[in-house]
């Protein structure tokens, strides 16, 4: 049983420039959370993808999107990249429907993401 | 004040020892409360989840939840060096799905000693 996947595992980029993350969910989830972990922090919730919709966001600005396919995959975007946007980014699957059993959000090993 | 607090540590303890990790919380509409165990470069794994107040047992893992205190625990007995991780304790309002974004603690890093 496949966990969740991210990649990259490492990125390193400049301020000003643009990155994409990638997600693959638990199999047999649809919902996939962006969280952003910085050094010493919890994770600190990004945004929700659900049906290919973004379902809920956290307090983060638009130069943070996101975007879920059809098999449920999701990419976060960043653009116009800060020095404070280096961090590591997790991705959480979930069930959009959950039972008690079932109500748990998985999350993968994340990306870290350097910005110099 | 954060919505979630979390004393980030570090702790250190003797293997064998019980530790017990500890969050309070500010929002009192917090209903479901979960312990996640991060080791270093990993994504975080869920140790426990409970919903309302109570105590729940796993094994060597006991998570209690007081909401008249807006106070949870993780109780760890006889700790082994591979316990060596970030606790991080997450909470939110409403049930999962689509309405299931998590606050979480800065984590409290555990370091047991052999």
């Amino acid at each position: 049983d496949a966990g969740v996947t991210q990649s990259p595992t490492h990125l390193i980029k400049t301020r000003g420039q643009q990155v994409t993350l990638r997600c693959s969910p638990k199999s047999g989830h649809d919902t996939v959370s962006w969280y952003q972990q910085a050094l010493g922090q919890g994770p600190q919730f990004i945004f929700q993808y659900y049906e290919e919709e973004e379902r809920q966001r956290g307090n983060f600005p638009d130069r943070f999107s996101g975007h879920q396919f059809p098999n449920y995959s999701s990419e976060l975007n960043v653009n116009a990249l800060l020095l404070g946007d280096s961090a590591l980014y997790l991705c959480a699957s979930s069930l959009a429907l959950p039972s008690p059993s079932t109500d748990t959000q998985y999350f993968g090993p994340g990306t870290r993401l350097t910005v110099l | 004040q954060k919505e979630v607090e979390q004393d980030p540590g570090p702790l250190s303890v003797p293997e064998g020892a019980i530790v017990s990790l500890n969050c309070t919380y500010s929002n009192s509409a917090f209903q479901y409360f979960m312990w996640y165990r991060q080791y270093s470069r990993k994504g975080p794994e869920l140790l426990m989840y409970t919903y309302s107040s109570g105590n729940k047992e796993d094994g060597r893992f006991t998570a209690q939840v007081d909401k008249s205190s807006k106070y949870i625990s993780l109780f760890i007995r006889d700790s082994q060096p591979s316990d060596s991780a970030t606790y991080l304790c997450a909470m939110r309002e409403n049930y999962g799905g689509s309405q299931g974004n998590l606050i979480f603690g800065k984590g409290t890093k555990l370091s047991v000693k052999p």
